[in-house]
Order: structure tokens, then C-alpha cells, then sequence
């Protein structure tokens, strides 16, 4: 079985200072991770996923992920944050198994506070 | 850029009635999905579709529900006897394929409320 924690669930940060959204996975096969993020009375948009390439993956808006097999980790980071990235992040799992590949298991999300 | 539409955006129904969610996914797709969110809890994920029937489907979908694609536009979600616990936000996910190298692209949701 597949499954995501997100260690907070809620983050505040000021402006120009760095992002960490923390996120650790359980799965039984070659996991396949995601980060989606949800602005307000909108849909989930994809930041950014890794499929057992490169293990730091650069998504969008300056986002950015580490894939750590040791440490079961996909945390997200971004060098400086703007207001307009306070949002909800999500962190998914996918089991690149092809009977499971369909499926995606969410987090329970982080809400990511940006202040002045 | 093309995107995945949901209709209504909020729905409130009375407990025993029949609603029916709709969803326009993104016109080239082939798989569909339906999520769903309570308040307060995970992104759950519900069922897959793909070729005019269910690739895929979790515990919570039961024969209270059921997906269709009426039409080569549409694909709907109906509860046939709502139940206070189905209160919860809604989302339509479509993809190109199937499997982690296709992206899910999802729907603004649909917050369904049972009184």
C-alpha cells in the first residue's frame, strides 16, 4: 500500500525568505511523487513530479524537489517566497505499477501562510 | 490552456435524493477520474474510467455511485441516495494516459452539501 504524511499542516513564512514543505512516502514499489498545489476556488495544479529520473526535480514558479530514497522524503523548497504563493500544497504518490499506475494517493495537504 | 471543467460549483441536496456531478475533461484526454475531499481530510481518490468503463475503483465507491460519459463531452458522477456522509468537495481528473508519465489535470471541484 501507498501512502503520503505531510509533517505540517500548516507554514508561515515571510516574504524573500526560503519555503519547506515537508513531505515522507510509504510505497511497496517504484513510487512515483508529485507536488500539487490548490489557490483558492481553484483546481489542483501540478508543481512539479518525479518518475525515477534525475532525483532533484525543478518544477514551476521556482519550486523545486529532492527525491531520497534513504530517507523516503520528497520535500519541496523554493529559494524565496511571494505572496502569491500562499496556497495549499499537496504531496501525492502514484505505484508505477501498472495495475495502480492510475491512482493517486494524496497527503493531507500543507497550507502555506506568506506574510508582508 | 486547456482545462478541465466542473459544474455546479456547489450543490446542496436534501439526504435520499439523486445528484449527478458533471465534468467537460480536456477534449484529447482518454482517462477520467473522479476524487473526492471531506472537510478537514485527504484527497481521496474514487474511480478511473477509461474506454467507456471503470479501469479502477477504491472501497468508497459503492453501488451508490456510478460514472458515465453520456456524450463524447461529458463525464458525470451520480449518487443515487445521498448520504449526510457524502457532504464533501468533489474533483474530475482527466489524463492523456495512464501511469506516472501522465499528468492528471483536475477540475475546480464541486463542494456537494447534504441537509
Amino acid at each position: 500500500a501507498q501512502s503520503v504524511t505531510q509533517l505540517d499542516s500548516h507554514v508561515s513564512v515571510s516574504e524573500g525568505t526560503p519555503v519547506l514543505l515537508r513531505c515522507n512516502y510509504s510505497s511497496s514499489y517504484s513510487p512515483s511523487l508529485f507536488w500539487y498545489v490548490q489557490h483558492p476556488n481553484k483546481g489542483l495544479q501540478l508543481l512539479l513530479k518525479y518518475t525515477s529520473a534525475a532525483t532533484l526535480v525543478k518544477g514551476i514558479n521556482g519550486f523545486e524537489a529532492e527525491f531520497k530514497k534513504s530517507e523516503t522524503s520528497f520535500h519541496l523548497t523554493k529559494p524565496s517566497a511571494h505572496m502569491s504563493d500562499a496556497a495549499e500544497y499537496f504531496c501525492v504518490v502514484s505505484d508505477t505499477d501498472t495495475g495502480t499506475a492510475s491512482k493517486l494517493t494524496f497527503g493531507t495537504g500543507t497550507r502555506l501562510q506568506v506574510t508582508l | 490552456e486547456p482545462e478541465v471543467t466542473q459544474t455546479p460549483s456547489h450543490q446542496v441536496t436534501q439526504m435520499g435524493q439523486e445528484v449527478i456531478l458533471r465534468c467537460v475533461p480536456i477534449s484529447n484526454h482518454l482517462y477520467f477520474y473522479w476524487y473526492r475531499q471531506i472537510l478537514g481530510q485527504k484527497v481521496e481518490f474514487l474511480v478511473s474510467f477509461y474506454n467507456n468503463e471503470i479501469s479502477e475503483k477504491s472501497e468508497i465507491f459503492d453501488d451508490q455511485f456510478s460514472v458515465e460519459r453520456p456524450d463524447g463531452s461529458n463525464f458525470t458522477l451520480k449518487i443515487r441516495s445521498t448520504k449526510l456522509e457524502d457532504s464533501a468537495m468533489y474533483f474530475c481528473a482527466s489524463s492523456f494516459g495512464q501511469g506516472a508519465g501522465y499528468e492528471q489535470y483536475f477540475g475546480p471541484g464541486t463542494r456537494l452539501t447534504v441537509t
